[in-house]
């Protein structure tokens, strides 16, 4: 057990719809960092947010958003979604911006119909 | 463009025999690489790490060597048990990005311990 807590697991919607992913980072962590692993690919950086500010962004999509809240917690919005959407989203967190061994949670099935 | 490249998907190894599982990157600016393990149905866990300093570093049974000239770095495994099937994903990071490091990812090899 990393610690690091992503709920829903799975969840099966369809096209044009929003889905909210939330993750509860380890206790003490300020850095929470958003990835998306599609089939057969590596995991692809999202964002990285820092003690409630953004830090980085990667390959997020316009149709994607997120946010840190001041308890920590982090939500990954991602709307209008398409077939293409469909990937484990897993969400890492670690105790400083610039630490680099992460702790991954289980990660959320997203599967679009 | 893919940096980092792990270019077999998968790979099985006799238990007790040695695994050796191989990573390339392409960009220079990269001086910090991990390898992560993954089980199925969990995260990524973190298995080893090596700075650019470094060319080689161990840890129990695990030690990853770095040829930077090459751009290439390799975990070896020994020996290999049936616990260490899962599939491995090779990272890496460059410290110019010090505060908002991001960990460029490939695309994993999908290791089988035949005991």
């Amino acid at each position: 057990d990393s610690g690091v807590t992503q709920t829903p697991k799975h969840l099966i919607t369809a096209t044009g719809q929003r889905v909210t992913l939330r993750c509860s980072p380890r206790s003490g962590d300020l850095s929470v960092y958003w990835y998306q692993q599609s089939l057969d690919q590596g995991l692809q950086f999202l964002i990285q947010y820092y003690n409630g500010e953004e830090r980085a962004k990667g390959n997020i999509l316009e149709r994607f958003s997120a946010q840190q809240f001041p308890d920590l917690h982090s939500e990954l919005n991602l709307s209008s979604l398409e077939l293409g959407d469909s990937a484990l989203y897993f969400c890492a967190s670690s105790v400083v911006a610039g630490f680099r061994e992460l702790f991954f949670g289980e990660g959320s099935r997203l599967t679009v119909l | 463009d893919q940096q980092v490249k792990q270019n077999s998907p998968s790979l099985s190894v006799q238990e007790g025999r040695i695994s050796i599982l191989n990573c390339d990157y392409t960009n220079s600016m990269f001086d910090y690489f991990l390898w992560y393990k993954k089980y199925p149905a969990e995260g990524p866990t973190f298995l080893i790490s090596i700075s650019s300093i470094k060319d080689k570093n161990e840890d129990g049974r695990f030690t990853v060597f770095l040829n930077k000239s090459a751009k290439h770095l390799s975990l070896h495994i020994v020996p290999s048990q049936p616990g260490d099937s899962a599939v491995y994903f090779c990272a890496a990071s460059a410290s110019a990005n010090f505060g908002n490091e991001k960990l460029t990812f490939g695309t994993g090899t999908r290791l089988t311990i035949i005991p």
